[in-house]
């Protein structure tokens, strides 16, 4: 099986800062890997993904970057604000199957 | 695009009840539905794969005769917790996934359903 490691397990930064979320994996056959986004009382929710032939993405204040030779991606989010404070999963995919596997979790608080 | 729903949002029943949990992709056919479960603070802990028109594939660990999967059309899957307990009482996710033809099968999440059992 998979396993995903995701640190820190607590992030609090000061608004307008950056947030770094890494995970590591342990299975080199996993190719498709996506960031959730979860409120309180909400399903996750996607905010950015990577495929395994590219090594960075960008979206606005959001990337991810993929090393796979080290089997790790990190979450960036830039200019941090408030409203960004929510619960940050990674999850791990081979394209073989449909099964994700979860990060544990990083609470993220954003201190205005 | 890419809507998936649960209803109810919450619910509230006595130990010892049944209670049914729908899930919907809106906008898509979704060949799979796979539910999770969540504890307060923790991460999202795959329950069962439901296929459409055949049985469900639950993880080890899994009751499947307490939890009962139903998958009976590409945009309806149900969760129904039997013989509910206190110890039942969690955050029940749901997620489709994407049709076929996309070259990675991506998952799309409910809003959770809110289970509280007296």
């Amino acid at each position: 099986g998979e396993n995903v490691e995701q640190h820190p397990s607590t992030l609090s930064v000061q608004e307008g800062d950056s947030a770094v979320i890494k995970c590591t994996y342990s299975d080199s056959a996993s190719n498709y890997f996506p960031w959730y986004k979860q409120e309180l009382g909400k399903g996750p929710q996607l905010i950015i993904d990577i495929r395994s032939n590219v090594g960075e993405k960008k979206d606005q204040r959001i990337a991810v970057t993929l090393n796979k030779t080290a089997k790790h991606f990190s979450l960036h989010i830039t200019e941090t604000q408030p409203e960004d404070s929510a619960v940050y999963f990674c999850a791990v995919m081979r394209n073989t199957g449909n099964q994700f596997y979860f990060g544990t979790g990083t609470s993220l608080t954003v201190i205005p | 695009g890419a809507v998936v729903s649960q209803h109810p949002s919450r619910v509230i029943c006595k130990s010892g009840t049944s209670v049914k949990i729908e899930c919907r992709s809106l906008d898509f056919q979704a060949t799979t539905m796979f539910w999770y479960r969540q504890f307060p603070k923790q991460s999202l802990m795959l329950m069962a794969t439901s296929n459409e028109g055949s049985k469900a594939t639950y993880e080890q660990g899994v009751e499947k005769d307490k939890f009962l999967i139903n998958h009976a059309s590409l945009t309806l899957s149900t969760l129904t917790v039997t013989s509910a307990h206190p110890e039942d009482s969690s955050f029940y996710i749901c997620s489709a996934g994407m049709p076929q033809g996309r070259a990675y099968n991506e998952q799309f999440f409910g809003p959770g359903t809110r289970l509280t059992v007296l």
